[in-house]
């Protein structure tokens, strides 16, 4: 267990509907970060919080995913609009900012499925 | 330019064989290098990660080789053991960049027969 805790673990739903997960970052955590990793892939980065700040998009993230970190603590990330394409594992990491690198810990992650 | 090749695809080793994993990457500018270890249905796991101004990093049972001028870095498990057997992903972050995002290579199964 490192610290970063996603909710839920699994969700699945139909084509066409929202869905929003929730990521609880280690406490002193400055920096957020949500992934997408499909089967047999490498996670794909989509977004990046410093504190509350979100500070950089992928373009994988298209208008129908947005993403909040009220208050610098927690983070959402919603899906409106579910297509098959969005079926996923949903990866969040957090990190203490410093030059260099950061040592990202990762959440156990939420398990998309879109029907 | 900001992808990060990994192999081999998958790899099989006895118990006590020592696994190695290599991953290769154009951008000089990357300068951080983590490896992570993921176990189904989990979210992967730092094991460990190394700076181009070094050569060799050691911790445990774990060893990252890095030979900046061939832009390739390697994981060596030594004492391989079957609880070894997990997904393995390189990864690289762009110096330049000040988000820390990492760009993943597409991961190596590796499965340790007892």
């Amino acid at each position: 267990d490192t610290g970063v805790s996603q909710d839920p673990r699994h969700k699945i739903t139909k084509r066409g509907q929202n869905v929003t997960f929730r990521c609880d970052p280690i406490s002193e955590h400055n920096r957020l970060y949500w992934y997408r990793q499909t089967l047999g892939q490498g996670p794909e980065f989509l977004t990046y919080f410093q504190n509350e700040a979100q500070l950089e998009k992928s373009r994988l993230l298209s208008d129908r995913f947005s993403a909040e970190r009220p208050k610098g603590s927690f983070s959402t990330l919603e899906i409106q609009r579910t297509e098959q394409g969005d079926s996923a594992m949903y990866l969040c990491a957090s990190s203490l900012a410093r030059t260099g690198g950061d040592e990202q810990y990762f959440g156990p992650g939420t398990r998309l499925t879109v029907t | 330019q900001q992808q990060v090749k990994q192999s081999p695809q998958s790899l099989i080793v006895q118990k006590g064989g020592i696994p190695i994993i290599n991953c290769a990457y154009e951008n000089t500018a990357f300068d951080y290098f983590p490896w992570y270890q993921q176990f189904p249905g989990k979210g992967p796991a730092l094991l460990i990660a190394i700076r181009p101004d070094v050569s060799e990093k050691k911790e445990g049972r774990f060893t990252i080789s890095f030979n900046k001028s061939a832009k390739q870095f390697s994981l060596h498990i030594m004492d391989s053991q079957p609880g070894d057997s997990a997904t393995y992903f390189c990864a690289a972050v762009l110096g330049s960049s000040n988000t820390g995002k990492l760009i993943f290579g597409q991961g190596t199964t590796l499965q340790v027969k007892p």
